[in-house]
Formats: C-alpha cells, structure tokens, sequence
C-alpha cells in the first residue's frame, strides 16, 4: 500500500540555520504531495502541495520539490526562525480513485534564538 | 477558508461508556474524515465518508463507528471507550478546484480514563 517515510526527529537548529526535513513515499503512478504543519496545541495547516512530477511547492519561505525519479518530497527552507517550531508531516494521496491522504509520522522542529 | 468544528474540544470519559465526536462543515464538501494522532504513529485514517450515508473503513477502524446523515455532519462515535482509544481526533474534508487539498479541524483531545 502507499506510505511515506520522513527523516526521525526531533531536529533543533539555531535561528537562521538551514532547514532541510526528507520524505520518501512509496505509491503507484503520480500521488499528489503536501507537507502539513502542527504548531504547539494547535490542528494541521497545509503548508504547501505539489501535485505532478517536477512541480515546485512554496510557502512562508518553505519550498519542496516533487521529485518522481527518488519518489522524494524534501521540505527545505534557508533560514528558520524561533516561530517555525512545530511538527511538520509529510503526506500524499494517490492518483486515482483512492481519496485518503496518507501520513507520515512527523518532524518535530525546534529552533532556538 | 472552508469552515470545519469539531465538538467537543476536549473530553474525559470513563472505560466502557459511548462517546460521539462531531465533526460540522459549512460547505458542503463530498469527502469527510476521521483521523487520530498519537505520538509516534503521526496521523492514522479511522473512516471517512464519500456522501451522506456512505462512508468507508480506513487502518485503525476497530472499535469505532461512524455516520453521516447530513452532508454537513460527520459523527464518530467510541461504542465502549477503552484506554488505548485516549488520542487526539482530528476532522477533514477535502477541498476541491483552485484550494484543492485537505482542511483539518483543531481536533477534540479525548481521554478515557
């Protein structure tokens, strides 16, 4: 079945570090890609999506690229700020007819001032 | 932004009583979700409905039930709490044309005691 793989956490960077979270997914044909965000007591907010190969999704500073070759879907930002902690998940829905979004299990993010 | 409540936000019940979660969108999208998050497993599909009166098991659908008999509303339902159902619940629907994507609920943390 489809899943998807994001790097284990927690990470913990310094202000203005470089962010990068991977994700890998496994799915048949062309799903469409998101990455969600979780800040502390609060629900999900998509973040960004991309929905076909090649396709570049960007948000608040955040980018991923779909890439179908490594099946990957890196969440990378160039300079995180305190107020970018939070969990972040990685998540796909295949093509066709299935309409379930499949997650996986989430990056805890802390950057410290 | 497409308007999605859950009730109760928060809720503590005893082992062995039925709890009912509310989900309430206000426009009427197709596609309605149940999921839970616990640490360490991200977020897991429980059901989710595809119209009203139709409705479909996901990974982690033992020991619950659902229904929809408004498009509106989406009701899970625990029919005997048990310890390992304590979770975070979060709602979704799926958003369609130029927002496509998934819109999630700020979640109902339910604890069975």
């Amino acid at each position: 079945g489809d899943s998807v793989t994001q790097m284990e956490g927690p990470v913990t960077l310094s202000e203005e570090a470089f962010l990068t979270i991977n994700c890998t997914y496994t799915a048949t044909g062309y799903p469409s890609l998101f990455w969600y965000v979780q800040y502390p007591g609060e629900g999900l907010q998509l973040l960004l999506k991309a929905t076909k190969a090649d396709d570049k999704g960007s948000n608040k500073g955040f980018e991923a690229t779909y890439r179908k070759e490594t099946t990957s879907f890196h969440l990378e930002k160039g300079s995180v700020q305190v107020s970018d902690s939070a969990v972040y998940f990685c998540a796909l829905k295949s093509q066709g007819g299935s309409e379930k979004l499949v997650f996986g299990k989430g990056t805890k993010l802390t950057v410290n001032p | 932004d497409a308007g999605i409540t859950q009730s109760p936000r928060h809720k503590v019940t005893e082992t062995g009583t039925p709890v009912t979660l509310r989900c309430h969108q206000t426009e009427n999208h197709r596609y309605m979700y149940w999921y839970r998050q616990d640490p360490g497993h991200g977020l897991r599909l429980i059901h989710y409905s595809y119209g009203v009166k139709d409705t479909d098991k996901g990974e982690v659908s033992d020991g619950y039930s659902v229904s929809r008999s408004k498009t509106e509303d989406f009701l899970l339902t625990l029919e005997s709490a048990t310890s390992s159902q304590t979770s975070v619940y979060f709602c979704a629907i799926k958003t369609g044309g130029i927002d496509y994507g998934y819109t999630f609920g700020s979640g109902t943390r339910l604890t069975v005691v």
